[in-house]
């Protein structure tokens, strides 16, 4: 198994500014992945985070709203760009070893924009 | 295009009740389907993994099965107890996307 953990745990942020979610895993894993989880929702993925390349967006996210980076197999960011109330939800990161493996989820950032 | 459904949307029961949560997906092409508990502002707790050659899976009071051409799993709840209260969530690793998609949930709350 893998133990996910996220920083910071919520945070209340200004419209038009920008917020950094990092993403940590305690080892190495081949798949990582950002989702969304707006309020009474169900979690909608964002990206696929590749490590060392580009992520790899779904429908209707793009990268200059939510960049992602992942510099190694252990590490994520996901930055909110220019944050508005739409924008308030729960983030969570999540990861696995591979197609057909047991997927794991971190706790999970709580955002709220005024 | 895969879509995952999960009935009843809300469940309460009295504790002690053995339940029974559905999920149904409309394409039979998975590698497996993994049931996940949330408890309210938090992340998801893996329960359970069926590979989608297996029937089904135990752990503890809960039993999940799976059948792949009907495109369903339910998730069995023994003797539920008020800490079960949470929202059940149902996804399917599909072949041909190399991810994880999501039903609606059922959120369960069991009452003393």
């Amino acid at each position: 198994s893998a133990v996910i953990s996220q920083k910071p745990s919520r945070d209340i942020c200004q419209r038009g500014t920008s917020l950094t979610i990092q993403c940590q895993v305690d080892s190495q894993v081949t798949m990582m992945f950002w989702y969304r989880q707006q309020p009474g929702q169900s979690l909608t993925l964002i990206a696929t985070a590749n490590q060392g390349s580009e992520a790899t967006y779904e429908s209707g996210f793009v990268i200059d709203k939510f960049p992602i980076s992942r510099p190694n197999l252990t590490f994520s960011t996901l930055t909110v760009s220019n944050m508005s109330p739409e924008d308030s939800s729960i983030y969570l990161c999540s990861a696995r070893q591979g197609t057909s493996y047991e997927q794991y989820f971190g706790p999970g950032t709580r955002l709220t924009v005024t | 295009k895969q879509e995952v459904t999960q009935i009843p949307a809300a469940l309460s029961v009295p504790e002690g009740e053995n339940l029974v949560l559905n999920c149904s997906f409309t394409d039979s092409a998975i590698y497996n389907l993994q049931w996940f508990r949330q408890d309210p502002g938090k992340g998801l707790t893996s329960l359970l993994l069926i590979q989608s050659s297996q029937r089904e899976q135990t752990s503890g009071r809960l039993n999940a099965s799976l059948d792949k051409s009907s495109g369903r799993s339910t998730l069995y709840i023994a003797a539920s107890q008020p800490g079960d209260s949470a929202t059940y969530l149902c996804a399917v690793d599909a072949y041909n996307t190399d991810k994880l998609i999501f039903g609606t949930g059922t959120r369960l709350q069991v009452f003393p």
